[in-house]
């Protein structure tokens, strides 16, 4: 079975500040690795994923997130944050081969950015 | 248009109703989840329909059932609602066998039971 840790449940950060998302997984086979973002009142939209290849992957927004096997983790970056990315972001995961966990997502609790100006 | 509608947004309720809420989409996907967000505790998958004809339970489906009516319907009932289902339901769909499991999600329906 698969789970999805994010470290934090809410972040503060000023405006223009680096900000780190942390997300550990854990599962028994091979996975994808998502980030979602929701804005108030509006459902999931995705940011970025990762499927293969670069384990540093760049999404909408300027996020990125680097998949490191190893300590099984997907960190969400942004060198510098904007007001406009107050929201909450979630990490999932879904396993990548065939099974019963296949193509299903698999969500961590959340983490609520705010960003103060 | 959205991909992904869910209908009703908003809805209270009172301990023993039925509720349905209902998801069409126009996205041309074969699968359909129903999940459902509390605070704290993310998103949990509740059913999930891979076709018109296969219908599986998630990890919380006590308490719910859904109908696949279409490729493009798929609903969720609440035979008997309870306060603990007050919760923010999402439906999503992804595309065939063999994608990534990228969800695509509709703008969810904030169900109160009172």
């Amino acid at each position: 079975a698969q789970s999805v840790t994010q470290l934090d449940s809410q972040v503060p950060v000023f405006e223009e500040a680096p900000v780190e998302l942390r997300c550990n997984y854990s599962s028994s086979v091979s996975v994808y690795l998502f980030w979602y973002v929701q804005y108030p009142n509006q459902g999931l939209q995705l940011l970025l994923k990762y499927l293969s290849g670069s384990t540093l992957v760049k999404g909408i927004n300027g996020f990125e997130a680097e998949f490191n096997k190893s300590q099984t983790s997907f960190h969400l970056r942004k060198p510098s944050v904007h007001i406009s990315d107050t929201a909450e972001y979630f990490c999932a995961v879904s396993d990548s081969i065939g099974g019963t966990s296949y193509g299903k997502l698999t969500f961590g609790q959340g983490t609520i950015l705010t960003v103060h100006p | 248009d959205a991909d992904v509608t869910q209908t009703p947004r908003n809805r209270i309720t009172k301990t023993g109703k039925r509720i349905m809420l209902e998801c069409s989409q126009t996205k041309g996907h074969d699968r359909m989840y129903w999940y459902r967000q509390d605070p704290g505790l993310g998103l949990r998958l509740i059913y999930y329909s891979f076709d018109v004809k296969d219908i599986n339970k998630g990890e919380i489906s006590d308490g719910y059932s859904v109908s696949r009516q279409a490729q493009a319907k798929f609903s969720l009932s609440l035979e008997s609602a309870i306060p603990n289902q007050t919760a923010l339901y999402f439906c999503a769909t992804s595309g065939i066998a063999g994608a990534s499991g990228e969800l695509f999600f509709g703008e969810g329906s904030r169900l109160t039971v009172l």
